[in-house]
């Protein structure tokens, strides 16, 4: 079975361009999930879906950041106009829908974003 | 607030010795998940564990072994007779709503030969 996916592995972009984010998750895993680690900092939470719905966009650092997941599947993250601080490692995770208990998430081997 | 604490930025460590990476929390649920996760050089994020609030049976799996101590919120992680292929950046997270995960800083472990 294929694992989380994300597409560009590396972005290197200058501050003012946009840059575009790719996740496909595991197939038939309805939770998908971005987070990111800047600097070497924690990883933080951005966003969640629960399919093609935005159950959870609390983490979401400002409006430049644009999540969507059409079609329930694959999801992308845009960033415009991207800034200096935007740099970091973007990972993606999916999940099955479970009613109660826990959703494991299985993680991408994410996106590393560098804007010059 | 959630907040897991990582204080071991980097680790190294040479190889056959035992290591131990800590990681405290903080959180006001009574239900709530802890994990740990491996980042080796090529960048995904290997699940290791998972705890439940509930359990606080140490785990042992090979090397690696768990100490989970709610009276000092700590799930410190211990890695035995420590191998090069170890080498990696450890997270510790946190999870109370079944979603959002709540990750520490993470510690770089380097073993060397």
């Amino acid at each position: 079975e294929a694992g989380v996916t994300q597409f560009p592995s590396h972005s290197v972009i200058e501050k003012g361009q946009t840059v575009t984010l790719r996740c496909d998750p595991i197939s038939g895993h309805d939770n998908l999930y971005w987070y990111r680690r800047v600097m070497g900092k924690e990883i933080k939470f951005l966003l969640h879906f629960v399919k093609e719905s935005k159950q959870d966009e609390s983490g979401m650092p400002n409006n430049r950041f644009l999540a969507e997941r059409t079609g329930g599947t694959y999801s992308t993250l845009k960033v415009q106009p991207a800034e200096l601080e935007d740099s970091g490692v973007y990972f993606c995770a999916s999940s099955q829908w479970r009613l109660a208990g826990l959703n494991e998430q299985f993680f991408g081997p994410g996106t590393r974003l560098t804007v010059l | 607030a959630q907040k897991v604490t990582q204080a071991q930025t980097e680790i190294s460590v040479v190889e056959k010795e035992d290591v131990t990476l800590d990681c405290v929390y903080e959180t006001r649920d009574t239900t709530y998940y802890l994990f740990w996760y491996k980042q080796p050089p090529s960048g995904e994020l290997v699940f290791l564990i998972r705890r439940n609030s509930f359990d606080e049976q140490n785990e042992i799996s090979g090397r690696y072994s768990w100490n989970f101590q709610k009276s000092t919120s700590s799930f410190n992680f211990t890695i035995t007779a420590s191998q090069v292929v170890d080498s990696a950046v450890y997270f510790c997270a946190l999870s109370y709503n079944n979603n959002d995960m709540r990750f520490g800083a993470g510690t770089r472990l380097t073993v060397k030969p």
